[in-house]
């Protein structure tokens, strides 16, 4: 049973617009979410994370908006450029004092996400 | 600074042989982790190392899996034997945890197996 859902797998937006990318999770333990880049025969690179504790980050372009009673987390992107054209995964942790292992990230599907110029 | 450093790139090789693939961590990173990404699965965790010592492989999917950390800048995961449902992108990250509220994991390119 996959935890955490990316139920798009691909996204096109015109440069300049804003991207939404979405994420779910049923783990009512995760408490610590990511988002990663990336870019074809690359790793994938840490973007932006944020913290049960919030329900919004910003680090210039990109804002995640956390949802905890929906359990639901997006990643906006504003304004989309054709260098954010990339595979986005959502990735998510328990918390520290869960009891679990949790320095375990379980990741999503990814999002293809395409900016055309 | 380097990043995670994975060698080799590509490997292609026949069913039955044993595969080697290695890590360099970043440096003064105490966390290493072993991942896997298939086009069904996605990215699965295999195991994590935590100062050199193994500390959760329950994503390792088979004996024929292993994985070491002789030192804090050197892990290999090695298939014997391998097989055709191996083939794979196989990643290395490490990462920094010294709170309570997680750091950022660091992942190297990846290493491209193919068991023909």
């Amino acid at each position: 049973d996959q935890q955490v859902k990316q139920n798009s797998p691909s996204l096109s937006v015109q440069e300049g617009r804003i991207s939404i990318l979405n994420c779910d999770y049923t783990n009512s333990m995760f408490d610590y979410f990511l988002w990663y880049k990336k870019y074809p025969a690359e790793g994938p690179t840490f973007l932006i994370s944020i913290s049960s504790i919030k329900d919004k980050n910003e680090d210039g372009r990109f804002t995640v908006f956390l949802n905890k009673s929906a359990k639901h987390l997006s990643l906006h992107i504003v304004p989309s450029q054709p260098g954010d054209s990339a595979v986005y995964f959502c990735a998510a942790s328990p918390s520290y004092n869960s009891g679990g292992s949790n320095y375990k990230l379980t990741f999503g599907k990814g999002t293809l996400l395409t900016v055309n110029p | 600074d380097a990043g995670v450093i994975q060698s080799p790139r590509h490997e292609v090789t026949e069913m039955g042989q044993e595969v080697t693939l290695r890590c360099k961590p970043i440096s003064g990173h105490d966390y290493l982790f072993w991942y896997r990404q298939t086009m069904m699965r996605g990215l699965e965790l295999l195991i994590y190392f935590n100062n050199n010592v193994p500390i959760d492989d329950s994503g390792m999917p088979e004996d024929r899996f292993s994985a070491k950390m002789p030192n804090a800048s050197f892990s290999t995961l090695k298939i014997q034997p391998s097989e055709p449902r191996d083939s794979a992108v196989y990643f290395c990250a490490s990462s920094l945890w010294g709170r309570a509220v997680g750091q950022p994991q660091h992942f190297g390119d990846g290493t491209r197996l193919s068991i023909l």
